[in-house]
């Protein structure tokens, strides 16, 4: 099955600084990659879409500033946070689609944020 | 609009069989996914339904009603494992996911 890994699994980071997450679909071209955040005990939510070589799509309320999306590649898509505050600490989730009729997104393992 | 209603929370008994249901309003829709997530961990994916009626895959069913707009899992034979959340999610008219705030499903011995 198509896998997806995500780098780092978890990161804890002051105030202040920018951390880097990396998406990577490993055995499929991701035509188009999705990034999630899910706070604690709720549901996922969309941040941005990404297709490969064009600028993300970003959900209402989302700050395109804040959240840097690069999706360079068909294998591997960004997500920088920048300015990174405790209440950013989450869970970020990305997920890549094949670009196949069923539209199934395939998810990476997560990585869990914490800023201090 | 789009919008997802399913069960915050569900109890169930090892061995037994559960339904966890999702019902939907939309515009648009290029079908119906279920996905498991543990605690901690990122969804996986469960099934997917498109057309009316039942897809059934081991212990895991699931039902699609376009007209109602209504879907089910079917869980049988309970296992502790399967404790998690459930998340039913439609796929709009642009191929995007719209998710359900998920189900918790508690496994008793």
């Amino acid at each position: 099955g198509a896998v997806v890994s995500q780098h780092p699994s978890w990161v804890i980071c002051k105030s202040g600084t920018s951390v880097k997450i990396e998406c990577r679909s490993l055995d499929f071209q991701a035509t188009t990659m999705f990034w999630y955040r899910q706070f604690p005990k709720q549901s996922l939510m969309l941040m941005a879409t990404s297709n490969e070589g064009s600028k993300a799509t970003y959900e209402q309320g989302v700050e395109k500033d804040k959240f840097l999306i690069n999706h360079a590649s068909l294998t591997l898509s960004t997500l920088t946070v920048t300015s990174a505050h405790p209440e950013d600490s989450s869970f970020y989730i990305c997920s890549a689609r094949d670009g196949t009729d069923s539209g199934e997104q395939f998810f990476g393992p997560g990585t869990r944020l914490t800023v201090l | 609009g789009q919008n997802i209603d399913q069960p915050t929370e569900m109890t169930a008994t090892e061995g037994a069989i559960v339904q966890i249901n999702c019902t939907y309003q939309t515009s648009g829709f290029n079908g119906l996914f279920w996905y498991q997530q543990h605690a901690g961990e990122a969804p996986t994916f469960l099934s997917y339904n498109v057309l009316d009626g039942l897809e059934e895959k081991g212990r895991f069913s699931s039902f699609l009603s376009r007209s109602k707009g209504y879907s089910y899992l079917l869980l049988k034979e309970l296992q502790m494992k399967d404790s998690a959340s459930y998340l039913c999610a439609l796929m709009d008219s642009n191929y995007q996911l719209i998710w359900g705030a998920g189900t918790k499903l508690i496994i008793k011995p």
